[in-house]
């Protein structure tokens, strides 16, 4: 069981909006830690999506944004795209445990 | 450009031993920590343990320690993972990452960027 609960799935048409969720607790997330966020397309290595919580490497396209309150992250994809098909995986850095970075179980994104 | 580029994919016995490797290249090697992560078929992402190229020191996951060590050698920018003793259960991509890393209010924030292309070990009889 992953310490950073995720959606297993979110599905959505192209050109709509969706969201993937990222629930941590007071030893990550919640004790202020940044939450980032890697893309992982089908057969290939994962690529950093969103670092610090809400900003995005070079190359990033603008539709991918990210936010965190509380003990909560999430990812948002705007103007979903069918190359947006692809496992989303949230990770951030935890105090409690000599685990220190832990991550989501993920989520798979599907294009309608 | 930063590019981290990882050994071949590996097929091997129960109880055989394996190094596989992971090279930096366009940064300061020794200035960033390197990561491996684990991914089993079909599952998530795992982490393994990191180690400071500087001066060798490693940090395991609980999971991890005791089964694999992790090595550097600076002078080629090389990182690598080892196992003894490998098990059908550790069959799974491998994949090194750079640490990144700023400093925020509750401490230092860290994530992994880049990563390499995963290293496929395959463990059978």
């Amino acid at each position: 069981q992953s310490v950073l609960a995720q959606p297993p799935s979110v599905s959505g048409a192209p050109g709509q909006r969706v969201t993937i969720s990222c629930t941590g607790s007071s030893s990550n997330i919640g004790a202020g830690y940044d939450v980032h966020w890697y893309q992982q397309l089908p057969g290939t290595a994962p690529k950093l999506l969103i670092y610090g919580n809400n900003n995005r490497p070079p190359g990033v396209p603008e539709r991918f944004s990210g936010s965190k309150s509380g003990t909560s992250a999430s990812l948002a994809i705007t103007g979903l795209q069918a190359e947006d098909e692809a496992d989303y995986y949230c990770q951030s850095y935890d105090s409690s445990l000599s685990v220190l970075y832990v991550f989501g179980a993920g989520t798979k994104v599907t294009v309608l | 450009e930063v590019q981290l580029v990882q050994s071949g994919a590996e097929v091997k016995k129960p109880g055989e031993s394996l190094r596989i490797s992971c090279k930096g290249s366009g940064y300061s090697f020794a200035s960033y920590w390197i990561t491996w992560v684990r991914q089993m078929p079909g599952k998530g992402l795992e982490w393994m343990g990191r180690i400071d190229p500087s001066d060798s020191y490693t940090n395991y996951s609980p999971s991890f320690q005791g089964h694999v060590t992790i090595s550097v050698d600076k002078s080629i920018s090389t990182a690598y993972v080892q196992w003894s003793s490998l098990k059908a259960s550790d069959t799974a991509m491998y994949y090194c990452a750079r640490l990144s890393f700023d400093y925020g209010v509750s401490g230092t924030n860290w994530w992994f960027d880049p990563w390499g292309q995963g290293t496929l070990v395959t463990v059978s009889s």
